[in-house]
Order: C-alpha cells, then structure tokens, then sequence
C-alpha cells in the first residue's frame, strides 16, 4: 500500500528564517511526485512535480527536491504570505490516482 | 493556466435533504475528474474518481448510494450527497485530469465546497 509521510506536521519560522519541509514515500513504480500549496478553506494549489531520483525543481523562493524515499521543500528567506499547508502526494500506476501525505502546516511570522 | 470551477464554495442544509455540487473545467477537456473529502487538519481522501460517460469509481468504504457522481460531459462532474447526515459534513473538493496531459500530468483543484448538514 502506498504510503506518504510529511513532517513536521507544523512549523514556525520568522521572516527570513529557511527551512525543509519532508515528505518520505513508499510507492513501487512511482510516475511522479507532487508538491501543492493549500490556504484555509480552498483547494490544493499545484506547486511542483518531480519525476525522478536527482530532479530539482525552483520557483521563487521555493525548491523541491526528490531522491529514491523522500523529497524536500526548501523555502529560502520565507515571508509571511508563504504560510499555507504544504501538501505531497505520489502518483504511481497507471490508474491516475494521487495518495496524499497529511500535510505541513507552515506559519511564518513578521 | 487551467482552471477548475468548483460551486458551491458553502452550503448548509438541513438532515434528509440532498445536495449537489458542481465540478467544472473551464478551459480544457477532462475526462477524468476526482471527488475527495478532507477533514480538519487531515489529508485529501479520494472518494471516487469519475469518468465521462461511464459509472464512477468509488474508493473502499465510500457508499455510492449515498455519493452519487455524475459525468455527463468532457467539462462537468457533479457530486450528489443523497440523504445527508451531520456526519456527511466536511469539506469537499474536485479535481480534473487534462485530457492533453500537460507537464504536471495535469491536475487541477477546484476551491472547494464546505458543506454543512445541520
């Protein structure tokens, strides 16, 4: 059964402050690796996908980073306007399902 | 970018009464689309993932007399909540596959729809 882990389940930092977020896997034939941000009350926000051990992916202040058990989310001089619930889910097969990890609630203070 | 139109964004309604939710793609073709339900502070659990012109698949667990889906179109899937319960409050989201499966293999979220059964 596949299965995704995220941690920390919270996290706190000042403005400024970097940090990784985690996400470990356990999938066979995995297709592709997805990073979405959520704000309370709406729908996942695609973020990025990654497909292989080695890729790396950077959009503004974010990076993701995968290899063949986990994958990281790098969030360099975060701002507040970055606080959200960071989500991972995995896709494997051929049947378009996604599974998905609990989620990191991230807060960034001013 | 491809967008998804989730509606409505809230309802409450009343024990015994159904209810319908609409999952639209605007500007592409999806046929298939993806119900899920997420309680406080938990994951997305996928219910039943609906396709065009044929009967939903339903995920273990998820009474398909109860959740009716309906994809009668390349762009719309509806989520009928049948005979709803307090228990059947939560939040509900859409999500559609690009049928041309872009980078990111094309799946987009709707907003969300918090239902309320009182």
């Amino acid at each position: 059964e596949d299965q995704v882990t995220q941690s920390p389940e919270a996290l706190r930092l000042q403005e400024g402050e970097s940090s990784s977020l985690n996400c470990s896997y356990t999938v066979s034939g995995l297709r592709g690796l997805f990073w979405y941000r959520q704000d309370p009350g709406k729908g996942p926000e695609f973020l990025f996908t990654l497909y292989s051990a080695g890729e790396e992916k950077e959009k503004e202040r974010l990076k993701a980073t995968l290899t063949k058990k986990e994958s990281f989310l790098h969030i360099t001089a975060p701002k507040p306007e970055d606080s959200a619930t960071y989500l991972c889910a995995v896709l494997r097969g051929s049947n378009y399902k996604l599974t998905f990890g609990k989620g990191t609630l991230l807060t960034v203070n001013p | 970018g491809a967008v998804v139109s989730q509606h409505p964004s809230w309802v409450i309604c009343k024990s015994g009464t159904s209810v319908k939710i609409e999952c639209r793609s605007l500007d592409f073709q999806a046929t298939t689309m993806f119900w899920y339900r997420q309680f406080p502070k938990q994951s997305l659990m996928l219910m039943a993932t609906s396709n065009e012109g044929s009967k939903a698949t339903y995920e273990q667990g998820v009474e398909k007399d109860k959740f009716l889906i309906n994809h009668a179109s390349l762009t719309l899937s509806t989520l009928t909540v049948t005979s709803a319960h307090p228990e059947d409050s939560s939040f509900y989201i859409c999500s559609a596959r690009e049928d041309s499966g872009r980078e990111h293999y094309g799946y987009t979220f709707g907003s969300g729809t918090r239902l309320t059964v009182v």
